[in-house]
């Protein structure tokens, strides 16, 4: 099956500095992936819609200069959190729109990355 | 009405029973529910879907039951496994798989 997968799963930051999370589909072509953040013991929350060659599109309240998406090839998308500070402490998780076994597209998630700022 | 509601927010079962998660929806324009199961410090992992056009969908112990005029959809898991213990999601969307819309998510306990 489709498998996307995400690095780093964890990573910790100073306050002030910039991080960088990739998401890869390993065994297929993703011209749109999405990001999710996840507050511990809550739901997904879509941030921005990934878009191969074109700019990300992002939900109503994400700061676009804060979360830099960046979708240079079809298997590869990058969330960058800029100036991260404390409150982007958050669980990441993307995501990219493939073939399910009965035809109809699927969204397949990563393992999600684990950001923790000091 | 982009939300979704999904109770209950935390759920016991004892090994071998059904366990049983609701889903409601208010916008009809919803045509794509899957549910999704999600391991601490993992990403969700598709477990189920359903589409509108149906009433109810099983694939081994789990099974969808969609009640469309009610705006509806349940997760039910039969035999329920210490296994299964995990935190579901269910979700809708209008544009198939993409911008799916979450509920708050289950934590089931399945205990031995």
């Amino acid at each position: 099956g489709a498998v996307v997968s995400q690095h780093p799963s964890r990573v910790i930051c100073k306050s002030g500095t910039s991080v960088k999370i990739e998401c890869r589909s390993l065994d297929f072509q993703a011209t749109t992936m999405f990001w999710y953040r996840q507050f511990p013991k809550q739901s997904l929350m879509l941030m921005a819609t990934s878009n191969e060659g074109s700019k990300a599109t992002y939900e109503q309240g994400v700061e676009k200069d804060k979360f830099l998406i960046n979708h240079a090839s079809l298997t590869l998308s990058t969330l960058t959190v800029t100036s991260a500070h404390p409150e982007d402490s958050s669980f990441y998780i993307c995501s990219a729109e493939s073939s399910g076994i009965y035809g109809a597209n699927v969204l397949t998630f990563g393992a999600g990355s684990r950001l923790t700022v000091l | 009405q982009q939300q979704v509601k999904q109770s209950p927010q935390s759920l016991i079962v004892q090994k071998g029973g059904i366990s049983i998660i609701n889903c409601a929806y208010e916008n009809t324009a919803f045509d794509y529910f899957p549910w999704y199961q999600q391991f601490p410090g993992k990403g969700p992992a598709l477990l189920i879907a359903i589409r509108p056009d149906v009433s109810e969908k099983k694939e081994g112990r789990f099974t969808i039951s969609f009640n469309k005029s009610a705006k509806q959809f349940s997760l039910h898991i039969m035999d329920s496994q210490p296994g299964d213990s995990a935190t579901y999601f269910c979700a809708a969307s209008s544009q198939g798989a993409q911008k799916l819309v979450f509920g708050q998510g289950t934590r089931l306990t399945i205990n031995p």
